[in-house]
Parts: C-alpha cells; sequence; structure tokens
C-alpha cells in the first residue's frame, strides 16, 4: 500500500510568489493533517480535516495560509504571497478514525526555501 | 490542553550503550502518548504507542517506553544503542480517542563508535 505522497519534495520560490503543496492520503484515512516544521519551532499542527471537512485551523500562521480538501484523496496548502519566514518543510499525514488511538503516517515532507 | 516537555534536545551515546529519552506529559484526561522516530530527510515514523492498555509498550528496532502516571512520564529506552539509531526521536501526546496530536520539540540522538 502506497503511503502518504507529497509533492513537490523541494521548492525554491521567491518572496511574494504563490506557493501550493500537495498531499495525497492513504487510502481509507478520514483525517489529514499540515504539520510546519522548523528547527525554532518544531513540529506545528497548522490545520487538519476528518471526511474532508476542515476541523481546526488555529495553528494557520495568518491569512496567506490556505488549505483545501475537495476530495478524499487530495490536500492542497497554499501560501500567497510567500516570504522568507515560510521556509519550513511541510508534512501531511493521514490517520484513520476506525483505529482510535490516533496514529499518524506521515509523508516525507515539502521543503520550503523562500529566498 | 496537552503538552509534551522532551527533556534534552540533544543525547549522545556510544555504541552498545544504554539510550534514555526523556517524556513529560501534561493532559486533562487519559492520555495516548506516542514516539516517533525521523531520519534525514524523511517524514516520522511511529516507533511505539501507548493506548491504555499495559504500561510497558515494546516498539520497533528494539525500543520500549513505559508509562508512569504518577510521574507523568513515558520515556524511551534501548538497552544497546546501534548507529543505525542515529535520528531525532519525538515524542507526542493525544487526548483520548481525539485525533489530534501534540508534539515535544525532538531529541536528537547522536552514536558514537
Amino acid at each position: 500500500d502506497a503511503g502518504v505522497i507529497q509533492s513537490p519534495r523541494h521548492e525554491v520560490t521567491e518572496m511574494g510568489q504563490e506557493v501550493t503543496l500537495r498531499c495525497k492520503p492513504i487510502s481509507g484515512h478520514d483525517y489529514l493533517f499540515w504539520y510546519r516544521q522548523t528547527m525554532m519551532r518544531g513540529l506545528e499542527l497548522l490545520i487538519y480535516f476528518n471526511n474532508n471537512v476542515p476541523i481546526d485551523d488555529s495553528g494557520m500562521p495568518e491569512d496567506r495560509f490556505s488549505a483545501k480538501m475537495p476530495n478524499a484523496s487530495f490536500s492542497t496548502l497554499k501560501i500567497q504571497p510567500s516570504e522568507p519566514r515560510d521556509s519550513a518543510v511541510y508534512f501531511c499525514a493521514s490517520s484513520a478514525a476506525g483505529e482510535g488511538t490516533g496514529e499518524l503516517f506521515f509523508g516525507e515532507g515539502s521543503r520550503l526555501t523562500v529566498l | 490542553a496537552q503538552s509534551v516537555t522532551q527533556l534534552g534536545s540533544h543525547v549522545s551515546v556510544s555504541e552498545g550503550a544504554l539510550v534514555l529519552l526523556r517524556c513529560n506529559y501534561s493532559s486533562s484526561v487519559p492520555p495516548y502518548l506516542f514516539w516517533y522516530v525521523q531520519y534525514p530527510n524523511q517524514g516520522l515514523q511511529l516507533l511505539l504507542k501507548y493506548t491504555s492498555a499495559a504500561t510497558l509498550v515494546k516498539g520497533i528496532n528494539g525500543f520500549e517506553a513505559e508509562f508512569k502516571k504518577s510521574e507523568t512520564s513515558f520515556h524511551l529506552t534501548k538497552p544497546s544503542a546501534h548507529m543505525s539509531d542515529a535520528a531525532e526521536y519525538f515524542c507526542a501526546v493525544s487526548e483520548g480517542r481525539a485525533q489530534k496530536l501534540v508534539f515535544g520539540q525532538g531529541t536528537r540522538l547522536t552514536i558514537n563508535p
């Protein structure tokens, strides 16, 4: 079974540009999470979805960030306009509520560098 | 709200020595607790989890952790370190069946030959 798939793995862009990160969760999983990892702040939960509906977006840093999940097999995290302080590794993770234990399966991450 | 504190951002041990990574949690309800490992340039992988069954939990690669409610701790141990254990380790907590995990700051484990 394929794991969580993220793209792109690396993105280098200039300040002010729009960035779109993509995620395909594990088939059958009904929760999807976006995390951001930086040296200074560690792993931060940005937003999570249940059955494609956003449940908690309190971790989204500001209006420049938005996330969507149009269907059960695809989600995007968009930053517009991007700033150098957005440079980080962005992880997508999915889980199955039926497990009832909160175990997350992570993708390999998208490393974003904003110049 | 739940939280996790990992004591020591960097731990260094010799190959063959005991590994001890410390984690303390705060939760208003019985927690589910996890240890994840992250190898360079990879995502996080589950090492082990505590879900209110046995307090001593065994995971992959010879790791285990013990849930101690009185100490609000969930320390990770391995009797004999191997070079391949070098990685970053994260402790995480969720409250009951809530799917949302809160992670600690991570502990980077270095193994000296």
